[in-house]
């Protein structure tokens, strides 16, 4: 089965530099959401987009955006980036509520991750 | 305080054993919990969802969910080596993104 896309899966970049990550949901799920997970932590809820648009906005900083295109790929952008922004990047995917109801739309599946390094 | 609390361990138990992994939450409005495992430098991987209170078994996992006392619990019977692995419980309200708790790891020694 088709899982969740992301590219690249390692990333190394010096510190002022920007960065996009990648992200292909499942096909037929409409739901995209982005974690930041630091070493030892658990995963941070960034941001999320349904239907292209977005749905929910968590800890992500003024320096990141992030966009859903009509394909249902999803784009993490990364400006001016700091020491502290290595980290594993997740993209995660869920179905609409149309296929599994609410029960069904909460399953959400992970990606491998993008590992940013920061230097 | 954060929304959902986990004990981070590290746990470490010998092969065979029973573990017993939780998570204490404040928000009330929680109703969906669901326990990821996740493989070192992998993604979490989805192992039991449960909807508002109750138990459900799948294999030799067990999840429980006691909504009057905030807390959720994963059992792992006849644990093996290859449930080594961090254990993150995450719960939402239905339209809100999951809240992840810290993430508990198990190494289960051979």
């Amino acid at each position: 089965a088709a899982g969740v896309i992301q590219s690249p899966r390692h990333l190394i970049k010096e510190k002022r530099e920007t960065a996009t990550l990648k992200c292909y949901p499942i096909p037929r799920h409409d739901t995209v959401y982005w974690y930041q997970q630091g070493p030892g932590q658990d995963p941070q809820f960034l941001i999320s987009f349904y239907e292209k648009m977005q749905s929910d906005k968590g800890s992500i900083p003024d320096r990141f955006s992030a966009q859903q295109f009509s394909d249902y790929h999803s784009e993490l952008n990364m400006s001016s980036l700091e020491l502290g922004d290595s980290a594993l990047y997740f993209c995660a995917s869920s179905p609409p509520w149309t296929s599994g109801g609410a029960y069904g739309a909460n399953v959400l599946t992970f990606g491998a991750g993008s590992r940013l390094t920061v230097l | 305080q954060k929304e959902v609390e986990q004990d981070p361990g590290p746990l470490s138990v010998p092969e065979g054993a029973i573990v017993s992994l939780n998570c204490t939450y404040s928000n009330s409005a929680f109703q969906y919990f669901m326990w990821y495992r996740q493989y070192s430098r992998k993604g979490p991987e989805l192992l039991m969802y449960t909807y508002s209170s109750g138990n459900k078994e799948d294999g030799r996992f067990t999840a429980q969910v006691d909504k009057s006392s905030k807390y959720i619990s994963l059992f792992i019977r006849d644990s093996q080596p290859s449930d080594s692995a961090t254990y993150l419980c995450a719960m939402s309200a239905g339209n809100t993104p999951l809240v992840f708790g810290k993430g508990t790891r198990l190494s289960v020694i051979a």
